[in-house]
């Protein structure tokens, strides 16, 4: 079975800091991982996705993560935060795909990002 | 492009009660899914669809949830009745092969009294 966690439900930085949020998973086959991220009141957008090529992957807004298998981790970074990162953060990991999409994904239980001036 | 489209967005309603969320995915996209999200909580398939047929429904409570999506396109989740636990955000998402990327809606935030 898959499960994925996310160690610290809230994480605070200052404006300019570096952002790093930690996903450990777990997976029996190699797995594809994900990173969302939850503004208030909306849906989840798709900040960027590993799926078995460059270990270390760049997604949108200045995000990116470093899938590391002998760890287990796909910790999600950003160099300096902005007060508009401020939102919910959810790794996921799916064990493939078909046809029509991944698997289900299972995500983790999300990692508030507060950024304060 | 329009995104994945939920209505209502927010339902009050009384326990015991039915209720029943309407999802419209994203044009072309053969596969929606139907997440369940407690609040403080990672969202939990419920029910995955590829076109009409149902591939993925392990985890949904078949007592009282059923879903449909008879045409392949817009689907809807329903609840009969409905419990004080069912209190939860209901989200939808849709993707479509090779990109299988799943694009989530705002979701339906479903209060239980």
């Amino acid at each position: 079975a898959q499960s994925v966690t996310q160690l610290g439900s809230h994480v605070s930085v200052s404006e300019g800091a570096l952002v790093l949020l930690r996903c450990n998973y777990s997976s029996s086959v190699p797995p594809y991982l994900f990173w969302y991220v939850q503004y208030p009141n909306q849906g989840l957008q798709l900040l960027l996705k590993y799926t078995s090529a460059a270990t270390l992957v760049k997604g949108i807004n200045g995000f990116e993560a470093e899938f590391k298998k002998s760890e287990t981790s796909f910790h999600l970074t950003k160099p300096s935060a902005h007060m508009s990162d401020a939102a919910e953060y959810f790794c996921a990991v799916s064990d493939g795909a078909g046809n029509g999409g991944y698997n289900k994904l299972i995500f983790g239980a999300g990692t508030r990002l507060a950024v304060h001036p | 492009e329009a995104g994945v489209v939920q209505s209502p967005r927010y339902k009050i309603i009384e326990k015991k009660q039915p209720v029943a969320f309407w999802c419209n995915p994203i044009s072309g996209h053969n596969t929606l899914y139907w997440y369940l999200q407690n609040l403080g909580q990672g969202p939990e398939l419920l029910i995955r669809y590829e076109n009409e047929e149902a591939v993925d429904d392990s985890q949904l409570p078949k007592d009282r949830f059923s879903a449909e999506r008879l045409k392949g396109v817009d689907s809807t989740l329903k609840i009969q009745p409905a419990e004080l636990g069912d209190s939860a955000v209901y989200l939808c998402a849709s993707s479509r092969y090779p990109e299988n990327i799943q694009y989530f809606g705002a979701g339906t935030r479903l209060s239980v009294l």
